[in-house]
């Protein structure tokens, strides 16, 4: 099975902050990467699929970069909506799925 | 607009059974492949399982194999997780989640459904 290594697990930034968070698989995946934002008691909603194609409606301080192993989703200029837990999850193994542990990104 | 709706949750015995639904809208269910996700009180997502659009075909985690049936019904625009011999580790939100029709991915999820596994 596929693995996925996100780092770091959690992230104090201020509003106005770029931040990086980054997911390492156990093998190629290519491009099949996709970044899901959630927010506490809430469901997870896409963000970027195809490591960096961003989905309709996100905003574009949200930027997703990386093929084969190492992947970032990097957010320019956090805003106070921003702060959440993100994931990263692999569909290389499509239908057969693996996710990330989580980076929750907290004000500072 | 999609809709995913989940329903069943609730408290159940180790070794007992429980039946979550997902009731879709919004789209045209038959023409969509749909997931089961997972999560644990304060932990990451778990994939759980697969079908297909057809329902012809199916995969599980490790984790649950054995145990949890997923199924649908096109006519009802419904998916199910049938979840058999359940385990304190189960206790999690569950999560629908619809595979996007041309990648791989979940572009819409539900908003989730508790179940707690405690004596």
């Amino acid at each position: 099975a596929i693995r996925i290594t996100q780092s770091p697990s959690s992230l104090s930034a201020s509003t106005g902050d770029r931040v990086t968070i980054t997911c390492r698989a156990s093998q190629g995946i290519s491009s099949y990467l996709a970044w899901y934002q959630q927010k506490p008691g809430k469901a997870p909603k896409l963000l970027i699929y195809a490591a960096s194609t961003l989905q309709s409606g996100v905003p574009s301080r949200f930027s997703g970069s990386g093929s084969g192993t190492d992947f970032t989703l990097t957010i320019s200029c956090l805003q106070s909506e921003d702060f959440a837990t993100y994931y990263c999850q692999q569909y290389y193994s499509y239908p057969m799925y693996t996710f990330g542990q989580g980076t929750k990104l907290e004000i500072k | 607009e999609v809709q995913l709706v989940e329903s069943g949750g609730g408290l159940v015995q180790p070794g007992g059974s429980l039946r979550l639904s997902c009731a879709a809208s919004g789209f045209t269910f038959s023409s969509y492949e749909m997931n089961w996700v997972r999560q644990a009180p304060g932990k990451g997502l778990e994939w759980v399982s697969y079908i297909s659009s057809s329902g012809s075909t199916i995969y599980y985690a490790d984790s649950v194999k054995g145990r949890f049936t997923i199924s649908r019904d096109n006519a009802k625009n419904s998916l199910y997780l049938q979840m058999n011999s359940l385990r304190a580790e189960d206790t999690a939100v569950y999560y629908c989640a619809r595979t996007h029709s041309s990648g791989w991915y979940f572009d819409y999820w539900g908003q989730g459904t508790l179940v707690t596994v405690s004596s």
